[in-house]
């Protein structure tokens, strides 16, 4: 079956310190893959996404994520955590063989708390 | 350029009853995609509309459907409501069936 870990629950880190929020996939191909970011109360905001290309993609607010193929991980990071990056993460892959190729499949969401 | 918006931002039912959420696409867009988002949980794909068909759906069971007007615009309709049908329902909308989704704010369904 399709499907995206997002192993932590919860990553903690100190404000200025880099951050990565983990993210592991098991769909076949080469899938589309994305982070978004959801505040409380929001609708899901996209942060960046990687079809093809150079392994290390560059988003909004001074994300990235670097795909790794062997591992199939999409992992995001930050070099400096800002408090206001505190939110809920969410990584997500579009299929792009066989049925229901237009679809996201979604992670569990990895809740971010930067501390001051 | 008006974001996708949805409509109404809250909403509460009884079991069996039926509700309709409505989603407007992002000006340019003509496909929409419907996901629930259960407590704790990532969306999960329902549906997706594009020139006014339904063209690919998750596994949920037939009490979801769908609609899509000629301005793109769209409806999620669920039947028999139950408990477990409480979600933030939120809707995406794209230039095409394959391309980016932008979501709108959500709609929170409560079913008590």
């Amino acid at each position: 079956a399709q499907s995206v870990a997002q192993p932590e629950d919860q990553v903690n880190v100190a404000e200025g310190n880099p951050l990565t929020v983990k993210c592991t996939y098991s769909v076949s191909g080469n899938p589309y893959l994305f982070w978004y970011v959801q505040y409380p109360n929001r609708g899901l905001q996209f942060l960046l996404k990687y079809i093809t290309g150079d392994n290390l993609v560059k988003g909004s607010y001074g994300f990235e994520a670097e795909f790794n193929k062997s591992q199939t991980s999409f992992h995001l990071k930050k070099p400096s955590a800002l408090v206001s990056d505190s939110a809920l993460y969410f990584c997500a892959v579009r299929p792009t063989y066989g049925g229901a190729t237009n679809k996201l499949i979604f992670g569990t969401g990895t809740l971010l708390a930067v501390q001051p | 350029d008006a974001g996708v918006t949805q409509s109404p931002t809250h909403l509460i039912k009884t079991r069996g009853q039926q509700v309709t959420l409505r989603c407007s696409p992002k000006s340019g867009h003509d496909t929409v995609s419907w996901y629930q988002q259960a407590l704790g949980q990532g969306p999960q794909f329902i549906f997706q509309y594009y020139e006014e068909e339904e063209r690919q759906r998750g596994n949920f069971p037939d009490r979801f459907s769908g609609h899509q007007f000629p301005n793109y615009s769209s409806e999620l309709n669920v039947n028999a409501l139950l408990l477990g049908d409480s979600a933030l329902y939120l809707c995406a909308s794209s230039q095409g069936p394959g391309f980016e989704q932008y979501f709108g704010p959500g709609t929170r369904l409560t079913v008590t």
